[in-house]
């Protein structure tokens, strides 16, 4: 079982709609959740970080966190083409070592027009 | 957002020579700095952690004299890839963990803009 789990998609939204991403994690203890999107050919830039249960809000960015079902999820509102990239869920876990951050394969979203 | 830069952003060099990739913390101080691999359409693989005046660790399967890592102040970090090699050609990016005022958990990471390597 991977250590962090997101669907690759590609998962297609139309332009003006929610975007759902979701995220599955093993390490119970994990601590701190990220998420990160990547443009294609850049690196990946924090988007918004997370370590309480329930909901965290920055604009139009909503994360969420079931530490219980080991689930955290990244929605987006009034989905633009801009936010077409791959995003990358991460989790530093309490077992990793030198705080590293355990990065997901990325799920690759699309917004249609 | 903290900034992470690295030098250079592209380089293309023939094989059996080395290249030196610099990643700066500009902002802040960086104890520890991460550097990752990427090939295309792949996930980010962590190569090594990089702690400010101690040596790296590396992840398994990581040649350690092949990918040179030097961490000799709380702003630079370097990676050093050795008689590169074509397969050596991937998208190589740092990353600076960002100390929170709280416990270390609420420390964020943040990435450098990445290097290009091309191995001829």
């Amino acid at each position: 079982q991977k250590e962090v789990e997101q669907n690759s998609g590609p998962l297609s939204v139309p332009e003006g709609a929610i975007a759902s991403l979701n995220c599955t994690y093993s390490d119970r203890g994990s601590q701190s959740f990220f998420w990160y999107r990547q443009y294609s050919g850049k690196s990946p830039e924090l988007i918004m970080f997370i370590y309480s249960n329930g909901d965290k809000e920055d604009g139009r960015f909503t994360a969420q966190l079931n530490k219980a079902s080991q689930y955290v999820s990244l929605l987006i509102r009034d989905s633009q083409p801009s936010d077409s990239a791959t995003y990358l869920c991460a989790v530093r876990g309490v077992y990793s070592s030198a705080s590293k951050i355990i990065f997901g394969s990325g799920t690759r979203l699309s917004i249609r027009p | 957002g903290a900034v992470v830069s690295q030098h250079p952003s592209w380089v293309i060099c023939k094989s059996g020579t080395s290249v030196k990739i610099e990643c700066r913390s500009l902002d802040f101080q960086a104890t520890t700095m991460f550097w990752y691999r990427q090939f295309p359409k792949q996930s980010l693989m962590l190569m090594a952690t990089s702690n400010e005046g101690s040596k790296a660790t590396y992840e398994q399967g990581v040649e350690k004299d092949k990918f040179l890592i030097n961490h000799a102040s709380l702003t630079l970090s370097t990676l050093t890839v050795t008689s590169a090699h074509p397969e050596d050609s991937s998208f190589y990016i740092c990353s600076a963990r960002v100390r929170s005022s709280g416990v270390s958990f609420t420390d964020t990471q943040y990435f450098g803009p990445g290097t290009r390597l091309t191995v001829l």
